[in-house]
This record gives C-alpha cells, sequence and structure tokens, in this order.
C-alpha cells in the first residue's frame, strides 16, 4: 500500500510569485484535505476535495485554490505570495464511501516547506 | 466553531517516567478524536483514534479513552522513551464537515 507522498519537498519563492504543490493520495483513498502549519502551530484546514470537487474551506482568502484529479491527487496553488504564507503544507488523504457519513480518518503526507522571501 | 484545548509545553521526562498529556475539546455533535505525533521535520502520524464515547484508543503503549462527559481525550504512556521525543498533537475530526481542528500541539523530550 503507497502512502501519502508530496512534491516538492522544499521549496523558496519570492513575494508576489505563484506556488503549486502537489499530492498523491493513498492508494484506495478518494478525498484529499490541505493544511497549513506554521512554525510552532497546529496544522489549520485549507479546504478538502472529493470527487474533484471542493467539499468544505477553511478561512483562507481566494488565492488559495486547488484542484483534484480523476485518479484522486490533488494541487494546492497560492497566488501573489505574502511573507506570512511560510509555512508547511501538508496533504491527507481519507476514503469516503458512497453514502457513507464524513468522518474518516486522515492520512499525511511530509509536507511541502514552502519559504516566501 | 469547534476547538481543541492541549496543556502548556513543553514537557521534559526520564526515560521510564509516566506520561499524561491533557487535552479538551469543543464540538457540535459528536465528533472524532485523535492524537498524532510529529517527529523533527516530518508531517503527521496517527497515533491513535476514538470515534465515540467511552472508546479507548491505544497503539505503541500510549492509551486515550474519548470522555464525553468531560469533553476530553488526554494521552497517556506508562513508561516513556527517548524515541517517544516528539511533538504530539490532539485534534477533533468534524461529522459535519471532515475537517480536521488541532491543538497547538504540546512537545515531549525524554531524556535518557
Amino acid at each position: 500500500e503507497t502512502g501519502v507522498t508530496q512534491s516538492p519537498t522544499h521549496l523558496i519563492k519570492t513575494r508576489g510569485q505563484q506556488v503549486t504543490l502537489r499530492c498523491s493520495s493513498q492508494s484506495g483513498h478518494n478525498t484529499v484535505s490541505w493544511y497549513q502549519q506554521a512554525l510552532g502551530q497546529g496544522p489549520q484546514f485549507i479546504f478538502q476535495y472529493y470527487r474533484e470537487e471542493e467539499n468544505g474551506r477553511g478561512n483562507f482568502p481566494p488565492r488559495f485554490s486547488g484542484l483534484q484529479f480523476p485518479n484522486y491527487s490533488s494541487e494546492l496553488n497560492v497566488n501573489a505570495l505574502e511573507l506570512d504564507d511560510s509555512a508547511l503544507y501538508l496533504c491527507a488523504s481519507s476514503l469516503r464511501l458512497a453514502g457513507g457519513l464524513w468522518g474518516e480518518t486522515q492520512y499525511f503526507g511530509p509536507g511541502t516547506r514552502l519559504l516566501v522571501l | 466553531g469547534d476547538s481543541v484545548t492541549q496543556m502548556e509545553g513543553p514537557v521534559t521526562l526520564s526515560e521510564e517516567a509516566f506520561l499524561t498529556i491533557n487535552c479538551t475539546y469543543t464540538a457540535t455533535g459528536y465528533p472524532s478524536l485523535f492524537w498524532y505525533v510529529q517527529y523533527p521535520g516530518e508531517g503527521l502520524q496517527l497515533l491513535l483514534k476514538a470515534t465515540k464515547a467511552d472508546d479507548k484508543g491505544s497503539n505503541k503503549g500510549f492509551e486515550a479513552t474519548y470522555r464525553k462527559e468531560t469533553t476530553s481525550f488526554h494521552l497517556e504512556k506508562g513508561s516513556v522513551q527517548v524515541s517517544d521525543s516528539a511533538v504530539y498533537f490532539c485534534s477533533l475530526l468534524s461529522r459535519a464537515n471532515s475537517k480536521l481542528t488541532f491543538g497547538k500541539g504540546i512537545t515531549l523530550s525524554v531524556r535518557p
């Protein structure tokens, strides 16, 4: 069974640039969630994708956007980068069964560490 | 909204000491509860979980019981090892929106 993978592992950008982070979900999973973890803090929910559609969003501005592909992999895009966007970005995958209730266990990837200068 | 409160850290213990890390939560409905662990430079690893009241999650000697009456999910281990040194996060998963809400995390250091 393949776990959650993310790329790249590290990234350095300058203010105003755009960035794309990638995530491959664990085999058999169909739902991907993205979290931002600032240094010394707990992760904060950005958004979740299920069946290629956004299914819930946290308190993040529209310049944070995402995609989910038919193979359930996902991208997180951030436009107009700000210094405060420097953080560890974590992707988590889970399996939601058709007709099932929300509440599935989420498994995390190793994260992408983004530094904005 | 949902929230998770963890005890203030950091915590430093000697090897083989008893560990308790307190966690309380506020949520609508009946969330699932989790403890995740983060080793330096890594992502989050699921340590244990409980999905309903009075459930006990356990893994690698760690235990936590879902206490609905006190809205708590305290983490315990009878004898810690140096390899347990990490950051521990308590979290809840809302059944309404499948969103994980985390506490601030607590750093545990275990000295030989």
